[in-house]
């Protein structure tokens, strides 16, 4: 079986502007979770998916939103880019709702200039 | 609310050491669940082993053994003979079972072996 695959893997962009990150779960796998991984924080829990309804959100702004779709493909958006927000970004997907292992993508590695 | 510490920040040993990182967690819940995963440079996070919180049996798989302890909140890993490819930063997490997926990460403890 393929991997979770995140695209685009690298993105620079300004103060201001907004960005949307993609990611493709594994296959039969319908909860997708997003993780943001900077030097100061750690890895911190952003939100989670699953069948398209968000189940879980973790203590960041309304900036930053998400979705899933009927294919349990889920895109995450940060919009109004701080330069705090340069971090990699890290997909994972699981086959069940709860307590089941994770697996990652390879992320995107955002840079906000 | 739950917690995840990773005490040690960076261990380094020498190829074929033994190696064992320490991992504390705190939770309210009854039902949970415990993990590590490891981080190689690429940056991509591997799951290793899960754990959850009604079997304390420990185990060994391969190279790698756990060792968890209810009673110190305690979530052990030990590489045993190491290798310049376990070289990587480690994680452990922690999964409520009210909570979903959600994990819950320590800060993480960087691991060098030297040939």
């Amino acid at each position: 079986k393929a991997g979770v695959t995140q695209t685009p893997r690298y993105l620079i962009k300004t103060r201001g502007q907004q960005v949307t990150l993609s990611c493709s779960p594994i296959s039969g796998h319908r909860s997708v979770s997003w993780y943001q991984q900077t030097p100061g924080q750690g890895l911190q829990f952003l939100f989670e998916y699953f069948s398209e309804t968000q189940r879980n959100k973790g203590n960041f702004p309304g900036r930053f939103s998400g979705r899933q779709f009927s294919n349990s493909r889920s895109e995450m958006n940060v919009s109004t880019l701080e330069l705090g927000d340069s971090a990699l970004y890290l997909c994972a997907s699981s086959l069940g709702i709860t307590g089941r292992e994770q697996y990652f993508g390879p992320g995107t590695r955002l840079t906000v200039t | 609310a739950q917690k995840v510490t990773q005490a040690q920040t960076e261990i380094s040993v020498v190829e074929k050491e033994d190696v064992t990182l320490d991992c504390v967690y705190e939770t309210r819940d009854t039902t949970y669940y415990l993990f590590w995963y490891k981080q190689p440079p690429s940056g991509e996070l591997v799951f290793l082993i899960r754990r959850n919180s009604f079997d304390e049996q420990n185990e060994i798989s391969g190279r790698y053994s756990w060792n968890f302890q209810k009673s110190t909140s305690s979530f052990n890993f030990t590489i045993t003979a190491s290798q310049v490819v376990d070289s990587a930063v480690y994680f452990c997490a922690l999964s409520e079972g009210a909570a979903g997926n959600k994990l819950t990460f320590g800060g993480g403890t960087r691991v060098l072996v030297k040939p």
